[in-house]
């Protein structure tokens, strides 16, 4: 099914651990992005990947990485966990910046 | 950057047609209004965007004032299956950077 897979689904990670949260999409869009989602509140960009080959901070960088791989998968790391990184996190990409996005169905992380 | 006010929460009934207003003071000349929908457990799904005037799709329409200083989202004749969080994003890009803002959402509950 064409679309934009994330993986896991769900992660508890300790305060202090380290993971790659991974997206893939396969519709040859250009343009990828993270979201984070907490309670009740609307999505936060976290880093952005206009174009393969470059990525950029959106509005809430802070403690995290990005990579680019190539066309298809854009990750997210997390290099040392902390309680305030417990949220619901989204990839998406479009065919281009400000076309609409595709998103994946979140993966839900929890620090403890 | 233009921050976004919509309605918290609506309820309506089915087969009535749902306008949901969002308000953006200081959108710039680049940005765009898109909206996306949100069941829960999933990723927000693409409406429909808009820069100016009406459009229309398949399954909603947008209208925005010649001033683009808020922006309605009307859904015809709602079903049950159209209860969600509807969210407005107003989004720019330039050789500032890429720079997007969801608004906290409406939940639309439709009614029986």
């Amino acid at each position: 099914n064409a679309g934009v897979t994330q993986t896991p689904k769900f992660q508890v990670l300790k305060t202090g651990q380290s993971m790659t949260l991974q997206c893939a999409q396969d519709m040859n869009h250009n343009s990828m992005y993270w979201y984070r989602q907490d309670p009740g509140m609307g999505l936060r960009l976290i880093y952005y990947s206009a174009s393969e080959g470059t990525t950029d901070k959106g509005e809430v960088p802070n403690g995290y990485n990005v990579s680019r791989l190539n066309k298809r998968e854009f990750s997210l790391r997390l290099e040392s966990a902390a309680p305030s990184q417990t949220s619901v996190y989204f990839c998406a990409s479009s065919e281009r910046q400000l076309a609409g996005y595709t998103f994946g169905s979140g993966t839900r992380l929890t620090v403890v | 950057l233009a921050k976004t006010t919509q309605p918290i929460s609506m309820d309506s009934y089915e087969g009535q047609e749902v306008n949901i207003t969002c308000s953006h003071n200081n959108i710039a000349t680049n940005d765009y209004i898109t909206w996306y929908q949100q069941f829960p457990s999933q990723g927000p799904r693409f409406i429909i965007q808009g820069y100016k005037t009406k459009v229309t799709n398949e399954v909603a329409s947008l209208f925005i004032p010649a001033d683009r200083k808020s922006s309605t989202l009307s859904l015809p004749r709602v079903s049950l299956s159209d209860t969600a969080v509807y969210y407005c994003l107003v989004g720019e890009s330039n050789t500032g950077g890429f720079k997007t803002i969801f608004g906290a959402g409406t939940r639309l509950f439709v009614k029986a």
